[in-house]
């Protein structure tokens, strides 16, 4: 596609719930990233995807956080018995390899209440 | 590890305004820096980068240059206008690594 879009834009659920959260990156990018921004934090960094090798997951602040990516081009966030703390906006980027120039979607907005 | 710090917002200027935003860094060896800029209801987008010291960034009238010898790449604008008003981020990508640790962000909002 032209650009990296996520879906959905906005997602209010509530707390304990299951949500998923899609990126579709630009056709031809082999690394894909996620990234959360809570309000006055800065963009934290999630997992990364690059090519067939195995994620990064450094970045995934405990285990009800999940993604998968599949055949090297979407991938879905999966966040499992959600807690208000998750409430951000989830961020995918998509590169044509490594972290240089990210191009970044619109976002997926999370509340949980 | 890695890091950047950036100054705290919000700034608020008038059209015309000289911008600076304070951007430094922490990293082991020679790493790339960038700005990001999010504009209102949009995503990321890439506004310059610098890949070596001394180098100069420089995309819609912003730059920033960097300087090993402060670890620091502040962005700076001469004559700033409303448009220019949104969220910057700072970030940097070390030698090796895959991903881009980001700053807090610094909210700017310029008025006419």
């Amino acid at each position: 596609g032209a650009g990296v879009s996520q879906s959905p834009s906005n997602k209010v659920t509530e707390k304990g719930k299951d949500v998923e959260l899609r990126c579709d990156p630009i056709s031809g990018h082999t690394a894909l990233y996620w990234y959360r921004q809570s309000l006055g934090q800065g963009l934290e960094f999630l997992i990364y995807f690059q090519g067939n090798s195995a994620p990064d997951k450094s970045g995934l602040p405990s285990d009800r956080f999940s993604a998968e990516r599949t055949g090297g081009s979407v991938s879905t966030l999966t966040i499992q018995r959600t807690q208000q703390e998750d409430s951000a906006v989830y961020l995918c980027a998509s590169s044509t390899s490594g972290a240089n120039v990210l191009t970044f979607g619109a976002g997926s907005r999370l509340t949980v209440l | 590890g890695n890091s950047v710090t950036q100054m705290e917002g919000p700034v608020t200027l008038s059209e015309e305004a000289f911008l600076t935003i304070n951007c430094t860094y922490t990293a082991t060896g020679y790493p790339s820096l960038f700005w990001y800029v999010q504009y209102p209801g949009e995503g990321l987008q890439l506004l310059l980068k610098a890949t070596k010291a001394d180098d100069k960034g420089s995309n819609k009238g912003f730059e920033a240059t960097y300087r090993k010898e402060t670890t620091s790449f502040h962005l700076e604008k001469g004559s700033v206008q409303v448009s220019d008003s949104a969220v910057y981020f700072c970030a940097l990508s070390s030698q090796g690594a895959q991903k881009l640790v980001f700053g807090q962000g610094t909210r700017l909002t310029i008025n006419p």
